[in-house]
């Protein structure tokens, strides 16, 4: 089946420390993005990108750091420098950047910092 | 003001009511306007897209757009337990990519049987 998959589903880090999560889609899709998901937040985006080796920042990427070194693959660090990491993150695909609009989001992964 | 508001309920409504979720937005250049589903721990699927003004209907559901008053809504007609969920309003410009979706807070629907 073709789709995004997101793993860890559930995360727990101490402070200090960093995290990596994983996005993987098997969409063919050319563009990914992140996005930061908090209660009464609403979706705030982290990083996008549009091609591979290419990212550009969202609204809040003070403290997050991604890669995207093959086209099905977008990791999202979050670092110590992070200072509100507790949060659901999403990872999205798109076919384009520019087309109707259709996110495919995966299941996210909750992270909480202990 | 927030470019884009949305009221995050939670609204609670009888099975086969009529639902009525609303965003209102303040940058007069967004031309396409979606709405998505989300369930409770899951990630959001698209339910709803438009382009422009005027209505667009899918089974049960319409989406609404009045650009004269900056203005989008959902219906939902004959509401069933299913569509219990948190709904997102999202639009962005003309042009404009994925990259610069605005997405509402989300209203919080639950449908008692």
């Amino acid at each position: 089946d073709g789709g995004i998959t997101q793993s860890p589903k559930y995360l727990f880090r101490k402070e200090g420390q960093n995290v990596t999560l994983s996005c993987e889609q098997n969409l063919n899709h050319d563009a990914m993005y992140w996005y930061r998901q908090d209660p009464g937040q609403g979706l705030r985006l982290i990083y996008y990108s549009q091609i591979v080796n290419d990212f550009q920042k969202g609204d809040i990427a003070e403290g997050y750091s991604v890669s995207r070194e093959k086209k099905e693959s977008f990791p999202l660090t979050v670092t110590s420098a992070q200072k509100n990491p507790t949060a659901f993150y999403l990872c999205a695909s798109s076919i384009g950047t520019g087309n109707t609009g259709e996110l495919f989001f995966g299941e996210g992964s909750r992270l909480t910092v202990l | 003001q927030k470019e884009v508001e949305q009221d995050p309920g939670p609204l609670s409504v009888p099975e086969g009511a009529i639902v009525s979720l609303n965003c209102t937005y303040s940058n007069s250049a967004f031309q396409y306007f979606m709405w998505y589903r989300q369930y409770s721990r899951k990630g959001p699927e698209l339910l709803m897209y438009t382009y422009s003004s005027g209505n667009k209907e899918d089974g049960r559901f319409t989406a609404q757009v009045d650009k004269s008053s900056k203005y989008i809504s959902l219906f939902i007609r004959d509401s069933q337990p299913s569509d219990s969920a948190t709904y997102l309003c999202a639009m962005r410009v003309y042009g404009g990519s994925q990259g610069n979706l605005i997405f509402g807070k989300g209203t919080k629907l639950s449908v008692k049987p």
